[in-house]
């Protein structure tokens, strides 16, 4: 089945405490990003990628770290989380970024105490 | 750098009325206008997308259109159903670039 998959679906951390939430896609797919989506301010765009170690910033990157290595996998780093980085993060995937659709991961919801 | 204005925020319609969603964007280079869907606690879904090589684009219940000249483009439901009630997201990028998406807007639909 073709998926975008995150995980963890939920995770509690303190402050300072580094964390990785990880991100792959099985349909081979050139274009992934990261996206956080805080109440009334929709989904904004953290950073993304148009290919392996190709990878450039959204609107919103300070705080956070990416790496593509790999086609499939962008994971999402957070060196020293802080509170006002609680929110919903979600993956997405795209077919070559020129434009097509994007697919979706489940989501994780994070809270840094 | 791209912004896109999305309202309203919140729209209430009677099932089986029609609702209008409008996106305005800033950046003329921007070429691709899709719309997502997101239920209550699901991940956002793509529902319509239109180029900027075209005015208007139609799939049953749901259509789209875009003025390029004024920048906007908006998201029409006719006949809409109780399975229509979620978070609708607008969003414009120009390729290869990030993707700037509009607030969204919860709609209600009542019956």
């Amino acid at each position: 089945e073709a998926q975008v998959t995150q995980n963890p679906r939920y995770l509690i951390t303190v402050t300072g405490k580094k964390l990785t939430v990880t991100c792959s896609q099985n349909m081979n797919h050139e274009y992934m990003s990261w996206y956080r989506q805080d109440p009334g301010l929709g989904l904004r765009q953290i950073y993304y990628s148009m290919n392996v170690e190709v990878t450039d910033k959204g609107d919103v990157p300070e705080g956070y770290k990416v790496s593509r290595k790999e086609k499939r996998n962008f994971p999402l780093i957070l060196e020293s989380p802080s509170p006002n980085q609680t929110s919903l993060y979600f993956c997405a995937s795209s077919l070559d970024g020129l434009n097509t659709e994007a697919f979706f991961g489940q989501g994780t919801r994070l809270t840094v105490v | 750098g791209e912004n896109v204005e999305q309202h309203p925020s919140t729209l209430s319609v009677q099932e089986g009325d029609s609702a209008v969603i409008k996106c305005t964007y800033s950046d003329s280079a921007s070429n691709y206008f899709p719309w997502y869907k997101q239920e209550l606690g699901k991940r956002p879904q793509l529902i319509i997308d239109i180029r900027s090589n075209v005015g208007e684009k139609k799939d049953q219940r749901i259509a789209v259109t875009l003025n390029k000249t004024a920048k906007h483009f908006s998201l029409h439901i006719t006949e809409t159903q109780p399975e229509d009630s979620a978070v609708y997201f607008c969003a414009a990028t120009k390729g290869g670039d990030k993707i700037i998406f509009g607030k969204g807007t919860r709609l209600h639909i009542l019956p």
